[in-house]
């Protein structure tokens, strides 16, 4: 049980180029999210997904692009990388619902450090 | 207005002390909380998960939550210099349950 697998764990880009964040979970989780870490802004939500097919924005979203074809995987797309999506991405999973008993809490991966010149 | 409120610190605790976290929300609807802790330069990981108000115990770690004034807490007891790290408070409500807000975090040291 692997949990959430991100990779890359680091990325150089430069300014103009795109490339796709992976994400990946082994527990069935239906919910599945995308965030940011900036130094003193705590984790920011880009976008979520709650099942194959289906996915919403955060609240940071322009400049990023989702899918979820999978329960499994939710890639997240950088359009044009820009010195501001300098960060360090987190994806997290979790059950969906709330059925009694069950922990809803998320499970993160271990994050992908990115940065823009 | 963020939604959660978490003082950034840093905290800095002898070993053995007891710390105590604090976060404050915005919204009454929110009923579920969360505490992650972060080592640097790793993921959040999920340390106690909550359902509206009352205590929940889990080894030396206490959570608390108050919705009368909309105050979330976390208490180390026995603090050891492994529990260094940052802690992150979270919350949501249940018309969107699993959308969860996050504080910005605090930083603790335990000094030996």
């Amino acid at each position: 049980n692997a949990g959430v697998t991100q990779t890359p764990k680091f990325q150089v880009l430069k300014t103009g180029q795109s490339m796709t964040l992976q994400c990946a979970q082994d527990m069935n989780h239906e919910y599945m999210s995308w965030y940011r870490q900036d130094p003193g802004m705590g984790l920011r939500l880009i976008h979520y997904s709650v099942g194959a097919g289906i996915t919403d924005q955060g609240e940071v979203p322009n400049g990023y692009n989702v899918s979820r074809s999978t329960t499994e995987d939710f890639p997240l797309r950088l359009l044009s990388a820009a010195p501001s999506q300098t960060s360090v991405y987190f994806c997290a999973s979790s059950y969906l619902g709330q059925e009694r008993g069950r922990n809803y809490g998320y499970t993160f991966g271990s994050g992908t450090r990115l940065t823009v010149v | 207005q963020k939604e959660v409120e978490q003082d950034p610190g840093p905290l800095s605790v002898p070993e053995g002390a007891i710390v105590s976290l604090n976060c404050t929300y915005s919204n009454s609807a929110f009923q579920y909380f969360m505490w992650y802790r972060q080592y640097s330069r790793k993921g959040p990981e999920l340390l106690m998960y909550t359902y509206s108000s009352g205590n929940k115990e889990d080894g030396r770690f206490t959570a608390q939550v108050d919705k009368s004034s909309k105050y979330i807490s976390l208490f180390i007891r026995d603090s050891q210099p492994s529990d260094s790290a940052t802690y992150l408070c979270a919350t949501s409500a249940a018309y969107n349950f699993n959308k969860f807000y996050f504080g910005s975090g605090t930083k603790l040291n335990v000094k030996p």
